[in-house]
């Protein structure tokens, strides 16, 4: 069965300072790989994605995602932290099949603080 | 370019009343759509999805209901409401192929 984890709840860092979210997964097959964003009361906000090719992901808001198929991660990153980006950030999988369900982590609350 | 509407964005409902959230989204054809329930603002499970009108695949047990009437509209029901059913119900569609989900708003339902 596909599965990811967060395994911090929490991520503090400073403004200005690099971030990074950490997830690492578990797959049959080749792994279709999401991040998102979700503001107080909100929905998800889709960020990335990776379903083949280059290693780096480039996405909305500056953030990147490193996929590391040895270590199976993917690390959403962001070279320098806004106070804006706090937030609940979830990796996700697709399961498989035709639908595209996701598959959700637990989610990491990112607090950058000024 | 597409939009998805949830609506409403709160709900509060006693227990053993009914429940209809409705979720519709323009500028596509034939998505599919899911409902998740996040619940104590953190994990997201899948509740429903459809890939075609009339066509609802459930994923747990529970005592929700989901209907899809036409092919944008997408509807989570319930004859009688639970304490345990109180959370923030979000509809989502996606495109065919590995295109991602995109979520609405959310409803924030509670159960007194």
């Amino acid at each position: 069965a596909q599965s990811v984890a967060q395994p911090e709840d929490q991520v503090n860092v400073a403004e200005g300072n690099p971030l990074t979210v950490k997830c690492t997964y578990s797959v049959s097959g080749n792994p279709y790989l999401f991040w998102y964003v979700q503001y107080p009361n909100r929905g998800l906000q889709f960020l990335l994605k990776y379903i083949t090719g280059d290693n780096l992901v480039k996405g909305s808001y500056g953030f990147e995602a490193e996929f590391n198929k040895s270590q199976t991660s993917f690390h959403l990153k962001k070279p320098s932290a806004l106070v804006s980006d706090s937030a609940l950030y979830f990796c996700a999988v697709r399961e498989g099949g035709a639908t595209n369900k996701l598959i959700f982590g637990t989610g990491t609350l990112l607090a950058v603080q000024p | 370019s597409q939009t998805i509407h949830q609506w409403p964005a709160t709900l509060v409902q006693p227990v053993g009343s009914p429940l209809s959230l409705e979720c519709t989204v323009e500028g596509t054809s034939n998505p599919n759509l899911y409902w998740y329930r996040q619940a104590a603002g953190r994990g997201l499970q899948l509740l429903f999805y459809s890939v075609g009108i009339g066509q609802i695949s459930s994923e747990v047990p529970q005592n929700l209901s989901a209907s899809r009437p036409q092919d944008r509209q997408f509807i989570l029901s319930s004859k009688k409401l639970l304490l345990s059913d109180s959370g923030f119900y979000l509809c989502a569609w996606s495109g065919q192929g590995y295109s991602p989900l995109h979520f609405g708003n959310g409803t924030r339902l509670t159960v007194t």
